[in-house]
């Protein structure tokens, strides 16, 4: 099993929708959780950290849920400028990146 | 502040060659990372840093050296390419580890022919 994981998507969703996914990681030790945001051919940029009570920035929400082991992104009101792919990233000793879930807006 | 950053930007070597890829921070991060990026795979770890003068492995170490003499720069050499090692490039720096969010260099595309 992957450490972590994540559905690829595509999510092709129109401007001003609500899309959300999660990504399962499997060590339950893990302590920090991160999403990161990487356009295409970019370097990953650090979008949120996680954190245990949930938290929210602007349009953007995550959650983590330990007892299930998995983290979650929603986007509210969905901008064209937000099509990219987020990175799920586990932080135990070491940081565990998934493969990537791909959010495409279209006018 | 530039941050992280990396070169070459682009690099094509033929099969056997060496070269060095420099990743040099100016934030007086003590960790620094080097990952690789291959289509449909997250980043991997290739060898990271704790502190000037130490090295360590990674989760995909084989084919690739390290080395931390000072603090603000950490190479990583390939002695002997190969095409396998076509990817992207990314390093990385942060303060610390645990808990810690990390900085990207905007990578380096390297092709193996």
């Amino acid at each position: 099993r992957k450490e972590v994981e994540q559905d690829p998507g595509p999510f092709n969703v129109p401007e001003g929708a609500t899309v959300a996914f999660n990504c399962t990681y499997s060590n339950s030790a893990s302590q920090s959780f991160f999403w990161y945001r990487q356009d295409c051919r970019k370097e990953p940029k650090l979008l949120m950290s996680v954190y245990s009570s949930g938290n929210e920035d602007g349009r953007f929400t995550a959650q983590l849920n330990r007892a299930s082991q998995y983290i979650s992104l929603l986007i509210r009101d969905s901008k064209l400028s937000d099509s990219a792919t987020y990175l799920c990233v586990v932080n135990d000793y070491k940081l565990s990146f998934g493969a990537g879930t791909t959010v495409t807006v279209r006018a | 502040n530039a941050g992280v950053t990396q070169t070459p930007k682009f690099r094509v070597l033929k099969t056997g060659q060496s070269m060095t890829l420099l990743c040099a921070q100016d934030m007086n991060h003590e960790y620094m990372y080097w990952y690789r990026q291959d289509p449909g795979m997250g980043l991997r770890l290739i060898h990271y840093s704790v502190g000037e003068g130490t090295t360590a492995k990674g989760e995909v170490p084989d084919g690739y050296n390290v080395s931390r003499l000072k603090k603000q720069n950490f190479l990583l050499g390939l002695e002997s390419a190969a095409p396998s090692q076509t990817s992207v490039y990314f390093c990385a720096s942060s303060l610390a580890n645990q808990g810690q969010p990390q900085h990207f260099g905007d990578g380096t595309r390297l092709s193996i022919l």
